[in-house]
């Protein structure tokens, strides 16, 4: 059973637009949520996180929208930089504290074009 | 460098076969977290140490086992190795400072069974 889902799997940008990465989940107990960006033969970096008592979490360029009625979180990228170009996984966690256990959904390859 | 370390870096063995895949966590870092990424998969959640004790468990086969020793490193062993054990084996390590940290990921070891 796949908690959070990332249903696209690569996304096309032309440089300077906006970056719209798309995950939806179905356990309603979870709490965080974080999205990481992986470049290829290195491991996940953390990127932003967004808490559920929050709707929005913006640092720079990327801002993280969370619509808990719909189960739904959004990764914007304004404007896309050649240097985004990367794999995007969203990962979210819940109960039990402690754990920091994150389900991580499947990707959406990023490809940002010059 | 993100701090994590994980050893060694490539891996190519038989099927039957047993491994095992070592890594140290970012300096101070208590907790470990072992996940598995398949070909065109999420990163799998597998085991969660914390100061040397399983934390919390997930989609972990029978055998694969971990452990966290005293200077915090961790080990996964694979025994009974199948062709469908080949993927990219991730550590990642946390301070517990809490969810919305996340992790830091070593850059994995890419495990391949023949």
């Amino acid at each position: 059973d796949q908690q959070v889902k990332q249903n696209s799997p690569s996304l096309s940008v032309q440089e300077g637009r906006i970056s719209i990465l798309n995950c939806d989940y179905t356990n309603s107990m979870f709490d965080y949520f974080l999205w990481y960006k992986k470049y290829p033969a290195e491991g996940p970096t953390f990127l932003i996180s967004i808490s559920s008592i929050k709707d929005k979490n913006e640092d720079g360029r990327f801002t993280v929208f969370l619509n808990k009625s719909a189960k739904h979180l959004s990764l914007h990228i304004v404007p896309s930089q050649p240097g985004d170009s990367a794999v995007y996984f969203c990962a979210a966690s819940g109960p039990p504290s402690g754990t920091y256990k994150y389900i991580f959904g499947t990707g959406t390859r990023l490809k940002v074009l010059a | 460098d993100s701090g994590v370390t994980q050893t060694p870096k490539h891996l190519i063995t038989a099927t039957g076969q047993r491994v095992t895949l070592r890594c140290s966590p970012r300096s101070g870092d208590l907790s470990v977290y072992w996940y598995q990424q398949s070909l065109d998969q999420g990163l799998q959640f597998l085991i969660q140490y914390y100061n040397g004790e399983e934390r919390a468990k997930g989609n972990i086969l029978e055998r694969f086992s971990a452990q966290q020793f005293p200077d915090l490193h961790s080990e996964l062993n694979l025994s009974s190795l199948e062709l469908g054990d080949s993927a990219l084996y991730f550590c990642a390590s946390s301070a517990n400072r809490g969810a919305s940290y996340g992790y830091t990921f070593g850059s994995g070891t890419r495990l391949t069974v023949v």
